[in-house]
């Protein structure tokens, strides 16, 4: 079974500033079956990117995923006020444990 | 547009089981499967399984193995999920969750119902 490890646990930040999420796999995972999500306080999550690299349809072009094997990585390159939530990533059956991104 | 409706929250003894309804509508139901992934307070994501409503086929997380029931009702568009023998630790936030691929998990889960709390208590 596959374990996902994301890092770091909390990220604190400034708004307009850069943020770098990683998502290790305990195994190489097919890239195209990498998912990232948001997921703010009383919502349900929501698709941010598929494959790896590919935004869902609306979600805004400073997201963005890159990765493949076991290093995954998503970037939000200009945090706005909306984007503090937590962060989860998944393949098939397995969520990471999250990234909270906070307000500095 | 695709929706998913949850049925309301519930509150169930320990050794109890609880069945919660997934209505979809905006699709052709039979194309797509379904997630199940529940959340406990304050804790992350945690996928429960998953079923092919054309065939009523099923996958479940080897955690809920024996306790985990997945069915649908293709005549009302309504995915279920059933889980026994509850304990105070299956108190979260149940959701479900369309996989928008024929392929499963090449396009992500997307979108959500709107979740279901469920609460075990004595």
């Amino acid at each position: 079974e596959i374990v996902l490890t994301q890092s770091p646990g909390t990220l604190s930040l400034s708004p307009g500033e850069r943020a770098t999420l990683s998502c290790r796999a305990s195994q190489s995972v097919h890239s195209g079956y990498l998912a990232w999500y948001q997921q703010k306080p009383g919502q349900a999550p929501r698709l941010l990117i598929y494959g790896a690299s590919s935004r869902a349809t609306g979600i805004p072009d400073r997201f963005s995923g890159s990765g493949s094997g076991t290093d995954f990585t998503l970037i939000i390159s200009r945090l706005e006020p909306e984007d503090f939530a937590v962060y989860y990533c998944q393949q098939y059956g397995t969520f990471g444990q999250g990234t909270k991104v906070e307000i500095k | 547009q695709v929706q998913l409706m949850q049925s309301g929250a519930a509150v169930k003894k320990p050794g109890a089981s609880v069945k919660v309804s997934c209505k979809a509508s905006g699709y052709t139901f039979t194309n797509y499967y379904m997630h199940w992934v529940r959340q406990a307070p304050e804790q992350g994501l945690e996928w429960m399984g998953i079923i092919n409503p054309r065939d009523g086929s099923t996958n479940y997380a080897q955690k809920f193995q024996g306790r985990v029931s997945m069915t649908r009702d293709t005549s009302t568009t309504t995915v279920y999920m059933e889980l026994s023998s509850l304990r105070s630790e299956d108190t979260a936030m149940y959701f479900c969750a369309r996989d928008p691929s024929r392929i499963v998990g090449a396009l992500g889960i997307d979108p959500w119902g709107q979740g279901t709390l469920v609460t075990v208590s004595s």
